[in-house]
């Protein structure tokens, strides 16, 4: 079992780009969370993924958006990037209902 | 005031000292985490509780649910327990809202 699998593991954009981060899920899980870490900062929630469908979401802007495949793999999508959405993004699996959740190792992404 | 706070932000120890960190939460949770962050990025969860005490290796984790209030210990420290330590509380989702963290440097 790979455990949660994210990729790419490091990336550079500049301002006003677009970017997509990926994430494959614990072998099992059906459910995936996003989370941002500013440097210094603990994860701030994004979003949720179960059953294709965004269940919940933090409070971060439309310019971040997901989706969920059939598979249970999940991207992250961030528009018109700013200087300030340069973090840690974490993946995070588990099943359904509160449980054990178990993260990725993580997409360094700076935005200069 | 965050939903949950940890104590202390920063902790130097020596080899082989008995650590404490502290989480407090102010909200109704249905379990509380403890989680290893290490330089990189990755985290990997230690303990998911909701009651009661939780025993791993030389890692203990206690919780009080009255005083919404958890200790995490960690017997006899070694260098490689450096790390930042981080609480996070769970609801009624999967969603956890996390602490600051607790930076922990063990010196030889």
């Amino acid at each position: 079992d790979a455990g949660v699998t994210q990729s790419p593991t490091h990336l550079i954009k500049t301002r006003g780009q677009q970017v997509t981060l990926r994430c494959s899920p614990k072998s099992g899980h059906d459910t995936v969370s996003w989370y941002q870490q500013a440097l210094g900062q603990g994860p701030q929630f994004i979003f949720q993924y179960y059953e294709e469908e965004e269940r919940q979401r933090g409070n971060f802007p439309d310019r971040f958006s997901g989706h969920q495949y059939p598979n249970y793999s999940s991207e992250l999508n961030v528009n018109a990037l700013l200087l300030g959405d340069s973090a840690l993004y974490l993946c995070a699996s588990s099943s359904a209902g509160v449980s054990e959740a178990f993260f990725g190792q993580g997409t360094r992404l700076t935005v200069v | 005031k965050n939903e949950v706070e940890q104590s202390p932000q920063n902790l130097t120890a020596q080899e082989g000292e008995f650590i404490t960190i502290n989480c407090s939460y102010s909200v109704g949770i249905s379990a509380l985490h403890w989680l290893q962050q290490h330089p990189g990025g990755g985290i990997v969860s230690l303990f998911m509780l909701s009651s009661g005490k939780k025993k791993h290796g030389r890692l203990i984790a206690t919780i009080n649910i009255q005083e919404k209030h958890s200790s995490l210990h960690i017997t006899a420290s070694h260098p490689r327990d450096s790390a930042v330590y981080i609480c996070a509380v769970s609801r009624d989702t999967d969603k956890l809202i996390f602490g600051t963290g607790t930076r922990l440097q063990v010196f030889p």
